[in-house]
């Protein structure tokens, strides 16, 4: 139990263009969902917190308009990255909270590569 | 705010030699303490946690950790180690009063193993 999964793993997108990921929940329900990102040989940053139903919280730094999260379902999140740029390219991992236990499982990530 | 250290960037050990993975964290109260594991390409894998309680945890593949509130650390310890322990391992620290929000990752510690 308690899966959650990322879609696509890896994309490939041009500068300017926007991407989106996808992050379920297979087998609970998740009013909250984290999304996190990660650069080579570095730690997990929170991007944002993501509430079913409400706008996403953002921590300081990060861009709400160029990192948009929709949360519209009780096992659905997404991040689109809008006008990608090369720096944007990361690994960005989501985990889900289920709503009894208050646990957080991560997703297997989606590498992106704004070239 | 929390924070974590985790002060070994690379680690190397034999196969069969016993492990410890240092991890330090800064929280005005007592912290939820986590240990994940990542491999190359994937997300985190819970190895596992500290709420309360006993303060040596033992965890899946063999892993423990003891919390040691006076030192503030939750080492990460193995008895013997295999190939297949080779990863990234990620110490986090979440809010006791929050349980099941945001996580403070560590910067991560690679483990290589040597045949």
């Amino acid at each position: 139990g308690a899966v959650v999964s990322q879609h696509p793993s890896r994309v490939i997108c041009k500068s300017g263009t926007s991407v989106k990921i996808e992050c379920r929940s297979l087998d609970f329900q998740a009013t909250t969902m984290f999304w996190y990102r990660q650069f080579p040989k570095q730690s997990l940053m929170l991007m944002a917190t993501s509430n079913e139903g409400s706008k996403a919280t953002y921590e300081q730094g990060v861009e709400k308009d160029k990192f948009l999260i929709n949360h519209a379902s009780l096992t659905l999140s997404t991040l689109t990255v809008t006008s990608a740029h090369p720096e944007d390219s990361s690994f960005y991992i989501c985990s889900a909270r289920d709503i009894p236990l208050r646990e957080q499982y991560f997703g297997p990530g989606t590498r992106l590569t704004v070239t | 705010a929390q924070s974590v250290t985790q002060p070994d960037i690379h680690i190397t050990v034999s196969e069969g030699a016993s492990l410890e993975l240092r991890c330090n964290y800064s929280y005005g109260a007592t912290p939820y303490l986590f240990w994940y594991v990542q491999s190359p390409g994937q997300g985190l894998q819970l190895l596992l946690k500290y709420f309360s309680g006993d303060t040596l945890v033992q965890g899946i593949k063999g892993f423990e950790a003891e919390f040691k509130r006076s030192q503030s650390s939750f080492n990460l310890r193995k008895p013997s180690v295999h190939w297949s322990d080779a990863a990234e391992y990620f110490c986090a620290v979440g809010a006791r009063e929050e349980y099941g929000n945001k996580l403070v990752f560590g910067a991560g510690t690679i483990l290589r193993v040597k045949s």
